[in-house]
């Protein structure tokens, strides 16, 4: 089946290390997103990627970093700038602007 | 920054009654999407509208797209159990990008 992977589900970081979520898509999308959520809170957008070799800022980028080398991964890297990292970050794709895939999500915690 | 509100951003129904969540914006959208997030998991796609004054069912759940492209809606009849969730809209503001609103929370009581 096609879908996104995210790895770990649960992660717990202790204060200064940098952490690298991963996320991984079959669907031949083109596009790929990483979002933040807080509890009881919406989404909002870390960085984004259109194409391999590509990526921009979303809203609230500073702290992260991502890499897009192959169509297929989209990692994002938590690092220790990120003054407050505990959240759970969704991983989706696209195509066309259609509607997005999300993967099931890793929780972060700072120990 | 171009917004989008959503309201309410809570809302507790008894089981069998019906439940309407709102999207409004001040600037036209050129299309409004919609999710589910079931308590714990991930937001999973519903729909997409992109017609002035489109509307479109899903067994008990409508979606309206206003007229001046501006506001949104999801009504859900004689809601159950399953329909536990928060429920987002989206949009893109002409460019890739999807931006969420703030969700409704929806509880049922049984």
């Amino acid at each position: 089946d096609g879908g996104i992977t995210q790895s770990p589900k649960y992660l717990f970081r202790k204060e200064g290390q940098n952490v690298t979520l991963s996320c991984e898509q079959n669907l031949n999308h083109d596009a790929m997103y990483w979002y933040r959520q807080d509890p009881g809170q919406g989404l909002r957008l870390i960085y984004y990627s259109q194409i391999v070799n590509d990526f921009q800022k979303g809203d609230i980028a500073e702290g992260y970093s991502v890499s897009r080398e192959k169509k297929e991964s989209f990692p994002l890297t938590v690092t220790s700038a990120q003054k407050n990292p505990t959240a759970f970050y969704l991983c989706a794709s696209s195509i066309n602007r259609a509607g997005y895939t999300f993967g099931s999500g890793t929780r972060l915690t700072v120990v | 920054g171009q917004q989008v509100m959503q309201i309410p951003q809570y809302q507790h129904v008894q089981e069998g009654e019906d439940f309407t969540t709102y999207c409004n914006s001040s600037t036209t959208l050129s299309n409004i999407q919609w999710y589910k997030q079931r308590p714990g998991g991930h937001p999973v796609f519903l729909i997409q509208l992109v017609k002035s004054g489109e509307v479109k069912k899903q067994k008990r759940l409508t979606f309206q797209f206003g007229e001046a492209k501006k506001n949104s809606s999801l009504h859900i009849t004689a809601t159950q159990t399953t329909d536990v969730g928060t429920y987002f809209c989206a949009h893109n503001f002409g460019n890739e990008k999807l931006t969420f609103g703030t969700g409704t929370r929806l509880t049922i009581i049984p």
